[in-house]
């Protein structure tokens, strides 16, 4: 099994600022990989797949990049509603697909 | 637009089975063009895959949950279900219904909370 390490648990930002999320996987998986974003009681929406394929409506301020066991979702310039909690998740060796343990990106 | 949208009980009893449906609109759960699967999330922590269906019937589980669980899909009703047997507290989550089409999970329901307690 892949396991995807996200790093910081919890990162402060303040609104406008750029903030950087990191995704680490236990072993290569090539461009497969997809962020999403978590809002409290709502489901994951996917924001990235490919590593960096912004998904249908997804503002540019959002972007992957990427490759093999390293990754980085970029928000450029935080808007209000962008502070959430941000996943990772590896398709390229299934099953299972797996997670990581998610990004809390809050107001600094 | 696809739509999904899961129904089940919401308290179920320790050693029982826990039994939901995905409810699939705006799609046929026959189409080749998606893939149908259930991830659940434990309250305040992250995302754990439990299975998905493909195209072509073949159905693939999370090992650690392989034993206990089943997935099928009902072309009628164009739904998905989900059993879970010999539940534990442990398998209390919210469980969502996605879907997708190249790996990542695109399209998702609201979500349910089930909880297991006596």
């Amino acid at each position: 099994e892949i396991v995807m390490t996200q790093s910081p648990a919890t990162l402060s930002v303040s609104p406008g600022e750029r903030a950087t999320l990191s995704c680490r996987a236990s072993q290569s998986v090539g461009s497969n990989l997809a962020w999403y974003q978590q809002n409290p009681g709502q489901a994951p929406r996917v924001l990235i797949y490919g590593a960096s394929t912004r998904a249908t409506g997804i503002p540019a301020r959002f972007s992957g990049s990427g490759s093999g066991t390293e990754f980085t979702l970029t928000i450029s310039s935080l808007q209000s509603e962008d502070f959430a909690v941000y996943y990772c998740q590896q398709y390229n060796n299934w099953p299972p697909y797996t997670f990581g343990q998610g990004t809390k990106l809050e107001i600094k | 637009q696809l739509q999904l949208q899961e129904s089940g009980p919401g308290l179920v009893k320790p050693s029982e089975t826990l039994s939901l449906t995905c409810s699939i609109s705006g799609g046929s759960i026959s189409s080749t063009n998606y893939y149908w699967g259930w991830i659940r999330q434990p309250p305040g922590k992250g995302l754990e895959w439990i299975g998905s269906v493909y195209y072509n019937g073949n159905t693939y589980y999370n090992p650690s949950l392989k034993s206990r669980v089943t997935m099928s899909e009902d072309t009628s009703k164009n739904q998905l279900s989900l059993n879970l047997r010999s539940v534990t507290a442990a398998d209390t989550a919210v469980y969502y219904c996605s879907s997708g089409f190249i790996g990542s999970f695109d399209y998702w329901g609201q979500g349910t909370l089930v909880t297991v307690s006596s």
